[in-house]
């Protein structure tokens, strides 16, 4: 059955702790793998769609990156603001869904 | 700056009655999806229309949930009779989707509480 797995669940951190989160995920025909943020009350917030192994992405404190069975969600030195829910998703061959992982709630302390 | 946009925000209703939520997806897009949020499961997939034709709504409940996109720039989802197993966040999201690529962009989400 086609899963994706995020771990981990919750993820404490101080403000300048670099980390990473995990995705691990087991499709056949990946198409794209996703990864948004959720801020409480929010809807899920766009920031990174990787499509091969190798490749990476980066924004800001945040770099995405992705082999053929996980994608890494890398943050160096965060912030309080960092704080969110970070969401993995995959597209894969046949359909233009995405499905989603449960996240990791991350929480970064001053 | 186009985003997409839900409502209500917030419903409480009793168990039995009928509950619809609307969604307007960004300009443009040509796939509009519906996603249900709870604790438990996370997001999961309800339904979703690619040119304003269904193409999966195998992830809903049939004998109460429907979905509709009666033009471009609304999308419905209706439960009837609403249970309180469905309290929950429903999304909805669009995208302008070519083959596998293109983003999803969410709403804010409707929250629903039934009683």
């Amino acid at each position: 059955e086609d899963q994706v797995t995020q771990s981990p669940e919750a993820l404490r951190l101080q403000e300048g702790e670099s980390s990473s989160l995990n995705c691990s995920y087991t499709v056949s025909g990946l198409r794209g793998l996703f990864w948004y943020r959720q801020d409480p009350g929010k809807g899920p917030e766009f920031l990174f769609t990787l499509y091969s192994a190798g490749e990476e992405k980066e924004k800001e404190r945040l770099k995405a990156t992705l082999t053929k069975k996980e994608s890494f969600l890398h943050i160096t030195a965060p912030k309080p603001e960092d704080s969110a829910t970070y969401l993995c998703a995959v597209r894969y061959t046949g359909f233009q869904k995405l499905v989603f992982g449960t996240g990791t709630r991350l929480l970064v302390s001053p | 700056d186009a985003r997409v946009t839900q409502t209500p925000r917030d419903k409480v209703t009793e168990m039995g009655q009928e509950v619809t939520m609307r969604c307007q997806p960004i300009l443009g897009h040509n796939t509009v999806f519906w996603y249900r949020q709870t604790m438990m499961q996370g997001l999961e997939l309800l339904a979703y229309f690619r040119n304003r034709a269904p193409l999966d709504d195998s992830g809903m409940p049939k004998d109460r949930f429907s979905a509709e996109m009666p033009d471009a720039t609304l999308a419905t989802l209706k439960i009837q009779p609403s249970e309180p197993r469905d309290s929950a966040v429903y999304f909805c999201a669009s995208g302008l989707l070519t083959g596998a690529a293109g983003e999803l962009f969410f709403g804010e989400g409707s929250r629903l509480t039934v009683l």
